[in-house]
């Protein structure tokens, strides 16, 4: 199976900043990357798959970016309703998730 | 709109199996892949597994080969995940979810509401 590392597995911002969150894999993934967002008690939320195609709806705050091996998830301006955890997921097959960002205030 | 509605709580021995189902509306059921997800109290998400209800086939992340199964009834639209042997480590939510695409490879884009199922003695 494609091993994913996400990194980091906690990070603290304030309203306003511009945040970055990685995803390495161990062997390449033609971009078949996708972002989510959960926040507790809720599923996950699709943010950005092909790397870097926003899905319908998603604020344009939100950016994808990478190719190979190496993938980040950029958050331009930090909104209050943005502090949630962020995975990425890769789905080629098999599929495999990364362990998870906390986004904290 | 798409619809993936789950089977309610379990509680199970360990050792035991569980089999969860996952009826889908909305959309055409054989040709989007239907995937498990779990997530452990306090944890992240864990892929385990897809199925392609137009070809039957399923592919298992490999930590799972061997003790998890899914399949699809095509004439229900249900989709089934099935895990034997449980031990305690597998107290989670389970969470069915739809591909957004027919095109594969496609990512999920759509999710069950999630069944607690927890393993205890």
């Amino acid at each position: 199976d494609i091993q994913m590392t996400q990194s980091p597995s906690t990070l603290s911002a304030s309203v306003g900043d511009r945040v970055t969150i990685t995803c390495r894999a161990s062997q390449s993934l033609n971009n078949w990357l996708a972002w989510y967002q959960q926040k507790p008690g809720k599923v996950p939320k699709l943010l950005i798959y092909k790397a870097s195609t926003l899905e319908s709806g998603v604020p344009s705050r939100f950016s994808g970016s990478g190719s190979g091996t190496e993938f980040t998830l950029t958050i331009s301006s930090l909104q209050p309703d943005d502090f949630a955890t962020y995975y990425c997921l890769q789905y080629s097959s098999p599929s495999g998730f990364g362990q998870g960002t906390r986004l904290e205030i | 709109q798409v619809q993936l509605v789950q089977s309610g709580a379990e509680v199970k021995k360990p050792g035991s199996s569980v089999k969860v189902s996952c009826k889908t509306s909305g959309g055409s059921f054989s040709s989007y892949d239907i995937n498990w997800v779990r997530q452990a109290p306090g944890q992240g998400l864990e892929w385990m597994g897809r199925i392609i209800p137009l070809l039957g086939r399923a592919d298992y992340a490999q930590k799972f080969q061997g003790r998890v199964t899914i399949i699809a009834d095509r004439s229900t639209s249900t989709a089934y995940m099935e895990v034997n042997s449980l031990r305690s480590e597998d107290t989670a939510v389970y969470y069915c979810a739809r591909a957004i695409d027919v095109v594969v490879p496609s990512p999920i884009g759509y999710w069950g509401q999630g069944t607690a199922v927890t393993v205890s003695s």
